[in-house]
């Protein structure tokens, strides 16, 4: 198994440009979710999904949209990219065993945006 | 208004010592406590878990504690080693547990 793959690793944006980053899985697990890690305030929550054709907001939704037509695929898609947007970005899945929670993040993706 | 609060921001420990890190949370309904351990250009892998219906958790040389009253709990590492140089990072869930909420994370040095 690969687990939770992101591409790309890096990318550099110009304020205003839009682009999608990528997020698979293929661990079958019904729970996806995309956070961004800035120095000093740990892993924010943007979006999150519980299964093929439904997500919500997290704790910073603004500036970004997803959707999930499969149970492999979370893309993140900046619509018109801002300064204040360069951080690292994670997607994890999740899956739920006997009460435990197991997630399972990818190696991220470092954006900035100048 | 972080909903988990994680101390201290940085923990340089001897070889062999115990490390020890502090997270604190308000909300009551959160009910799975996970820790994770992030190495550098990596992302976080979970690390142990526990649910407050217990006081502790053992795994191997990792421990969480977990005061339900005081609304707190912490991970001790015994018998640091060089190799647990890491960032740590709490984290709460409530019932719908697809939203973990992150302590600010804590950057443990382990001295040789």
């Amino acid at each position: 198994n690969a687990g939770v793959t992101q591409t790309p690793k890096f990318q550099v944006l110009k304020t205003g440009q839009s682009m999608t980053l990528q997020c698979a899985q293929d661990m079958n697990h019904e729970y996806m979710s995309w956070y961004r890690q800035d120095p000093g305030m740990g892993l924010r929550l943007i979006h999150y999904s519980v299964g093929a054709g439904i997500t919500d907001q997290g704790e910073v939704p603004n500036g970004y949209n997803v959707s999930r037509s499969t149970t492999e695929d979370f893309p993140l898609r900046l619509l018109s990219a801002a300064p204040s947007q360069t951080s690292v970005y994670f997607c994890a899945s999740s899956y739920s065993t006997g009460g435990n929670y197991e997630q399972y993040f990818g190696p991220g993706t470092r954006l900035t945006v100048t | 208004q972080q909903q988990v609060k994680q101390s201290p921001q940085s923990l340089i420990v001897q070889k062999g010592g115990i490390s020890i890190i502090n997270c604190a949370y308000e909300n009551t309904a959160f009910d799975y406590f996970p820790w994770y351990q992030q190495f550098p250009g990596k992302g976080p892998a979970l690390l142990i878990a526990i649910r407050p219906d217990v006081s502790e958790k053992k795994e191997g040389r990792f421990t969480i504690s977990f005061n339900k009253s005081a609304k707190q709990f912490s991970l001790h590492i015994m018998d640091s080693q060089p190799g647990d140089s890491a960032t740590y990072f709490c984290a709460a869930s409530p019932n719908n547990f697809n939203k973990f909420y992150f302590g600010s994370g804590t950057k443990l040095n382990v001295k040789p």
